[in-house]
């Protein structure tokens, strides 16, 4: 049974920085690509980024570009997300989803459970 | 880039179909056949029900069929169900090597 668990998630102050982690478990990791995405109190859905299974390619929503930084540690099998300059706007709940392919992000077939980051001051 | 465009709403009676429609562009829906939607429940994570336009995930019922022309991607779902009633989201791989989902559609079982 495949299982992604996020962790990391919480209140931080605009301008301050966050990493979230999520260890996957119940398929081999290195077969495919994983995402963030998030989804702010009430709103939708938003694609954040994705890396490839070898970590060797890496894609990001305009929104987070030079700001967010996604990379994996297939040894612990284990996606990150190093969340920079945060903003209000980037208060949501933050999900690891696990992709079908192995190079590009085409659709998300397993995810977490989410983790809340809140940015106020 | 934009979001791609759903309804907002759609409606319908147990036993009934209903078609929820996403537009996108060139870059987007209209080159690529890496479309997929997404049901998401109230206070749960999302859940793959389409793939590569038109593809189930084991476990996904037969009700639940997508299609696409053009720029525009469909998710059809036949005979209504109760527990069919949630939020639902299109997404397009993109020419920039991203993932662009739709606003969403809540669709509500009358």
């Amino acid at each position: 049974e495949v299982q992604l668990l996020e962790s990391g998630g919480g209140l931080v102050q605009p301008g301050e920085s966050l990493r979230l982690s999520c260890t996957a478990s119940g398929f081999t990791f290195t077969d495919y690509s994983m995402s963030w995405v998030r989804q702010a109190p009430g709103k939708g859905l938003e694609w954040v980024s994705g890396i490839s299974g070898s970590g060797g390619d890496t894609y990001s929503a305009d929104s987070v570009k030079g700001r967010f930084t996604i990379s994996r540690d297939n040894s612990k099998n284990t996606l990150y997300l190093q969340m920079n300059s945060l903003r209000a706007e980037d208060t949501a709940v933050y999900y690891c989803a696990k992709d079908r392919s192995v190079v590009v992000v085409t659709a998300t077939d397993n995810w977490g459970q989410g983790t809340l980051v809140t940015v106020s001051s | 880039q934009s979001a791609l465009t759903q309804p907002a709403s759609v409606s319908g009676s147990p036993g009934q179909s209903i078609t929820i429609s996403c537009t996108g562009t060139s870059s987007d829906i209209g080159d690529y056949n890496y479309v997929a939607w997404y049901q998401q429940h109230p206070a749960k994570a999302p859940k793959l029900m389409i793939y590569d336009v038109s593809n189930r995930p084991s476990g996904v019922s037969n009700r639940f069929s997508g299609s696409k022309s053009g720029n525009t991607a469909s998710l059809t779902i036949s005979g209504l169900q109760a527990e069919d009633e949630a939020d639902y989201y299109c997404t397009s791989y993109t020419s920039s090597s991203t993932l662009l989902f739709g606003g969403g559609t809540k669709l509500t079982v009358l």
